[in-house]
């Protein structure tokens, strides 16, 4: 079966703008959540959400923001962006909140690189 | 807030040499635990976890147990090859994060 799928892979934007990012998570998984991977912080929790309620925030300031679908696919949305912003974000999917154990584990995306200029 | 803490790559390593990547954690509770492995150009893939204290996840040939009285969860693997060579990750489930993780330890492997 299809894992999950992240598009673009790669973006170039100007300091300013604004971009979003899509995830298709696997098929029957409700919950998805967003990473953010640089090399100076690693890899920070940004959201998570589950049946389009967003049921967890990471600590990234308001111009971070997601959303969720009915079909599960995620968007999250940068506005303004700073160069900081360069990363590589990653989504992952889980049937947490499924009747699964909690241990269950989550299937990662290959990321969209983001470079900012 | 729970943490965990891996120690510092990188790791170079020749082919068939024995591996081991430290991991300790602080946490409430004895959380799961978790090895992520990051391939170049990749996203993570989860290579094994354990969801218990004297628990062992293994594989593709890797180890790691759960120790709790050493907060603990160290990855090893009895002879690596080139193509392990990636960034492991640990990781737990920790409050509201679905996830939270180490800094990563880059290993490279050398035929």
């Amino acid at each position: 079966k299809a894992g999950v799928t992240q598009t673009p892979r790669y973006l170039i934007k100007t300091r300013g703008q604004q971009v979003t990012l899509s995830c298709s998570p696997i098929s029957g998984h409700r919950s998805v959540s967003w990473y953010q991977q640089t090399p100076g912080q690693g890899l920070q929790f940004l959201f998570e959400y589950f049946s389009e309620t967003q049921r967890n925030k990471g600590n990234f300031p308001g111009r971070f923001s997601g959303r969720q679908f009915s079909n599960s696919r995620s968007e999250m949305n940068v506005s303004t962006l700073e160069l900081g912003d360069s990363a590589l974000y990653l989504c992952a999917s889980s049937l947490k909140g499924q009747g699964v154990p909690a241990n269950y584990g989550y299937t990662f995306g290959s990321g969209t690189r983001l470079t900012v200029v | 807030g729970d943490s965990v803490t891996q120690m510092e790559g990188p790791v170079t390593l020749s082919e068939e040499a024995f591996l081991t990547i430290n991991c300790t954690y602080t946490a409430t509770g004895y959380p799961s635990l978790f090895w992520y492995v990051q391939y170049p150009g990749e996203g993570l893939q989860l290579l094994l976890k354990a969801t218990k204290a004297d628990d062992k996840g293994s594989n593709k040939g890797f180890e790691a147990t759960y120790r709790k009285e050493t907060t603990s969860f160290h990855l090893e693997k009895g002879s690596v090859q080139v193509s392990d060579s990636a960034v492991y990750f640990c990781a737990l489930p920790s409050g509201n994060t679905p996830l939270v993780f180490g800094k990563g330890t880059r290993l490279s492997v050398i035929a």
